[in-house]
């Protein structure tokens, strides 16, 4: 079993409707929780992070944790197609580096 | 903002060059990475330093050396490239958090490798 699993996707969803990324992680001793944005050929940019059970928001990203479940999300609203973009799941194992998921690929329709 | 940058964005050498990939960072981190990321592989980790001359294996060092003379600067070696290291090689930073793990990590633009 993978440390950070996500689905590769593609996920497409159409312009103005809600995106739902989705990210499971192993460890249970899992503190911080990373997202980050990767356009094609371009390198990561973090979008946001969470350490706390429940919703963190910042604009038109909510960022989910549920540490019982093992289970983080990320919810983009009002979806426009500059937000096609592979996203990254990261995850704080306890060891000095993240663990990455290998990321979903949005697609967002105009 | 926080400031990574690379050497090189693109980069083409011959099977058994020496090559040296450089990563400068501007925000005091102390800990410092090397990952490649290939097409359904995703990030994986080379290196990572958390100090000064200070280093440990990542998930994937094969093929690989490091050097980390100060602080802001973190040296990616392929001792002899091969083509099998052709790929996208990025560099990042972050504090350490003070009970193991990192904060969140920032990276540089990458640097695209191709080994003929």
């Amino acid at each position: 079993q993978k440390e950070v699993e996500q689905n590769s996707g593609p996920l497409s969803v159409p312009e103005g409707a809600i995106a739902s990324l989705n990210c499971t992680y192993s460890d249970r001793g899992s503190q911080s929780f990373f997202w980050y944005r990767q356009y094609s050929g371009k390198s990561p940019e973090l979008i946001m992070f969470i350490y706390s059970n429940g919703d963190k928001e910042d604009g038109r990203f909510t960022a989910q944790l549920n540490k019982a479940s093992q289970y983080v999300s990320l919810l983009i609203r009002d979806s426009q197609p500059s937000d096609s973009a592979t996203y990254l799941c990261a995850v704080n194992t306890g060891r000095r580096a993240l663990t990455f998921g290998s990321g979903t690929r949005l697609q967002v329709q105009p | 903002d926080v400031k990574v940058t690379q050497s090189s964005r693109y980069l083409v050498k011959r099977t058994g060059e020496k090559v040296f990939l450089e990563c400068v960072q501007d925000m005091d981190h102390e800990n410092m990475f090397w990952y490649r990321q290939d097409p359904g592989l995703g990030l994986r980790l080379i290196y990572f330093s958390y100090d000064v001359k200070m280093k440990e294996k990542g998930d994937i060092p094969e093929g690989y050396s490091v050097s980390r003379e100060k602080k802001e600067r973190f040296s990616l070696i392929l001792e002899s490239a091969s083509t099998n290291q052709t790929s996208m090689y990025l560099c990042a930073s972050s504090f350490p958090l003070t009970a193991g793990g990192s904060y969140e990590q920032y990276f540089g633009p990458g640097t695209r490798l191709t080994v003929t």
